[in-house]
């Protein structure tokens, strides 16, 4: 079963544009993690934050967390038509082993 | 570096068939993950293992799927007999300590 679920399901902005992906989850967590997905390639990871940051900074990405609403945010900000990708969120819950499961992504469109 | 391997990365079968995929982790990585990938049910997690013995296998969908880890460096799903429904990607992945996973480019199976 997914434990995360992302929102929207497909984004298309402008490049130069910011892209805002949501992630909503259901039981507690350690980290959750964001990986992009090319067509065709396999998931490759982006970022990971704990479940005691607020927020985490990596290059063009911006990740928030807030555990008391279970939910995370992606922000790409400056899109280039090269982040054209799935977005997808990822968790471990509490108290589970190394089972990471993956929210249903969200289809991210950058036009040049 | 080399990152996770794994073969056949397309294969048409037809049904009744047995169908083995292979993988190759990232040498020193002390877990495995099997996960499938559908339009319909996203990512699943099907088995993982830690230091090659199988911790939970309750994703795998049917006795007709097994998975075997005979070593650090080499690990196998098979499907036995398959059908049109195990038509999917299935993404081999290792990880060290097993929180950021790595993902292979997948192998694309098509059950006729």
């Amino acid at each position: 079963s997914q434990q995360g679920e992302e929102d929207p399901q497909a984004l298309s902005i402008q490049e130069g544009e910011n892209a805002t992906m949501n992630c909503s989850y259901k039981t507690s967590i350690n980290n959750l993690q964001w990986y992009r997905q090319n067509s065709g390639r396999g998931l490759v990871h982006l970022i990971l934050i704990r479940s005691n940051e607020r927020e985490k900074h990596s290059g063009r990405l911006r990740v928030t967390l807030d555990t008391s609403k279970k939910s995370s945010s992606l922000l790409i900000t400056a899109s280039r038509a090269a982040d054209t990708a799935s977005y997808f969120c990822a968790t471990i819950s509490s108290g589970s082993a190394r089972q990471l499961t993956f929210g249903s992504g969200t289809q991210l469109t950058v036009l040049p | 570096d080399a990152g996770v391997i794994q073969s056949p990365r397309h294969e048409v079968t037809e049904m009744g068939q047995e169908v083995t995929l292979r993988c190759k982790p990232i040498s020193g990585h002390d877990y495995l993950f099997w996960y499938r990938q559908t339009m319909m049910r996203g990512l699943e997690l099907l088995i993982y293992f830690n230091n090659n013995v199988p911790i939970d296998d309750s994703g795998m969908p049917e006795d007709r799927f097994s998975a075997k880890m005979p070593n650090a460096s080499f690990s196998t799903l098979k499907i036995q007999p398959s059908e049109p429904r195990d038509s999917a990607v299935y993404f081999c992945a290792s990880s060290p300590g097993g929180t950021v996973i790595y993902f292979g480019e997948g192998s694309w199976l098509t059950v006729v």
